[in-house]
């Protein structure tokens, strides 16, 4: 079975400035997409950025980018410039391409953000 | 455009009680999903829809019943309130599997005692 973790359960950054939040997976599939979801006190998840396993080059969302190790099935978030409205717990989440269970999204327990002033 | 709704955003049942909670989506979107969150951890698919008129389980579908008449509507049925099925509900819709850009409801806080 795939399966999701977040080993930080809390992080904190400063106003302006860089965080990475960890995620790594575990999975037999080749061919899966990885997810970031946000989801801020209004409890409303919202997608922050997907990554296709079969695409090298890591995905890019304005302040927000991945760094995706296939072979180490590792899948970080890179938090750039970061602002008092990135505050929120972070999901990261898998689903593989094929196989009966193809709707299903396996997501992790999560990482809280607090963003310092 | 209201995207997803969810009804009610919050409900406390007793224990034996029944519920329905709504949701609906504007989008035309084919695919609808249940998720419930559980303290602490991540989403875990309950039912989903590929369409009006099809349904199947997710991941943890005991105690709950869905149905699919129209393209808009995916309610959950809870028929016997259990302690263990409180939680935090999520519905979510998207317009087609691969184009998995899942949009949310707001959720609905669900307390049963």
């Amino acid at each position: 079975a795939q399966t999701v973790t977040q080993s930080q359960p809390e992080m904190s950054v400063q106003e302006a400035e860089t965080v990475t939040l960890s995620c790594t997976y575990d999975t037999s599939e080749s061919d899966y997409y990885l997810f970031w979801y946000k989801q801020p006190p209004s409890r409303q998840m919202i997608l922050v950025i997907r990554q296709e396993a079969y695409k090298q080059q890591n995905a890019t969302e304005n302040r927000f980018s991945v760094n995706f190790q296939k072979a180490a099935k590792s899948f970080s978030l890179k938090i750039s410039d970061s602002q008092l409205g990135d505050a929120a717990m972070y999901f990261c989440a898998y689903r593989p391409l094929s196989g009966g269970s193809n709707y299903k999204l396996t997501f992790g327990k999560g990482t809280l953000l607090t963003v310092n002033p | 455009n209201a995207g997803v709704t969810q009804t009610p955003k919050f409900r406390i049942l007793k224990i034996g009680q029944s519920m329905t909670l709504q949701c609906a989506q504007d989008m035309n979107h084919n695919y609808m999903y249940w998720y419930r969150q559980d303290p602490g951890m991540g989403l875990k698919l309950i039912y989903y829809s590929v369409g009006a008129g099809i349904t199947d389980k997710g991941e943890v579908p005991n105690g709950y019943n869905v149905s699919r008449s129209t393209t808009e509507d995916f309610p959950l049925r809870l028929e016997l309130a259990a302690p263990s099925q409180t939680s935090v509900y999520f519905c979510a819709s998207s317009y087609g599997q691969l184009n998995e850009k899942l949009f949310f409801g707001s959720g609905t806080q669900l307390s049963v005692l």
